[in-house]
């Protein structure tokens, strides 16, 4: 099984959705990573979080750490959001390796 | 700043051939990471250094090496390259060890024919 799970793997929306990419985890971890993948293949961070809440802009990534589960919401969805979702974890403390879950691809139609 | 450079972008090799994956970064972080992505799999860490002069095994460090001579480089070498290594290689960086952001290079596509 997995350490980093993440649902779905695929995702097909249409613009102006709200959409939600959820991701598990079965070890402790001191901190979670939500990054982007474009469809050039760059990546990028979009939130690192241990607790609660986080926002930048369209997006809200939330944590609970009781329940071992993360969710990235993205509101009023456009096609430029259209990228592979990366969740990663940080287990064995802060020193601990990222451990990085497959993946969501998300495509937005106009 | 350029952030996270990586040379070349793509490669093809023979097996058994060898080269070597630069990776440049104008931050000055510490910390630098090469990693692998495969289809249907997660990003998955190769080496790692947390300085100058030091390096380290991550989850799938066979038949790689690495060396970080200078701070703002990170060099990925394979001796013998096969089949097995046609991947696309990522390196990152960040400013420490704990729950920094990471910073990624492009990737480097490599196959091995």
């Amino acid at each position: 099984k997995n350490e980093v799970e993440q649902s779905p793997q695929n995702l097909t929306a249409q613009e102006g959705e709200f959409i939600t990419i959820n991701c598990s985890y079965s070890v402790g971890i001191s901190a979670l990573h939500w990054l982007q993948q474009h469809p050039g293949g760059g990546i990028v961070s979009l939130f690192m979080l241990s607790s609660g809440k986080k926002k930048h802009g369209r997006l809200i990534a939330t944590i609970n750490i009781q329940e071992k589960h993360s969710s990235l919401h993205i509101t009023a969805s456009h096609p430029r959001d259209s990228a592979v979702y990366i969740c990663a974890v940080r287990s064995g403390g802060s020193q601990g390796n990222l451990i990085f879950g497959k993946g969501t691809k998300l495509s937005v139609k106009p | 700043n350029a952030g996270v450079t990586q040379t070349p972008k793509f490669r093809v090799l023979k097996t058994g051939q060898s080269m070597t994956l630069l990776c440049a970064q104008d931050m000055n972080h510490e910390y630098m990471y090469w990693y692998r992505q495969d289809p249907g799999m997660g990003l998955r860490l190769i080496h790692y250094s947390v300085g100058e002069g030091t390096t380290a095994k991550g989850e799938v460090p066979d038949g790689y090496n690495v060396s970080r001579l200078k701070k703002q480089n990170f060099l990925l070498g394979l001796e013998s390259a096969a089949p097995s290594q046609t991947s696309v290689y990522f390196c990152a960086s960040s400013y420490s060890r704990g729950d920094d952001e990471q910073f990624f290079g492009p990737g480097t596509r490599l196959t091995v024919l």
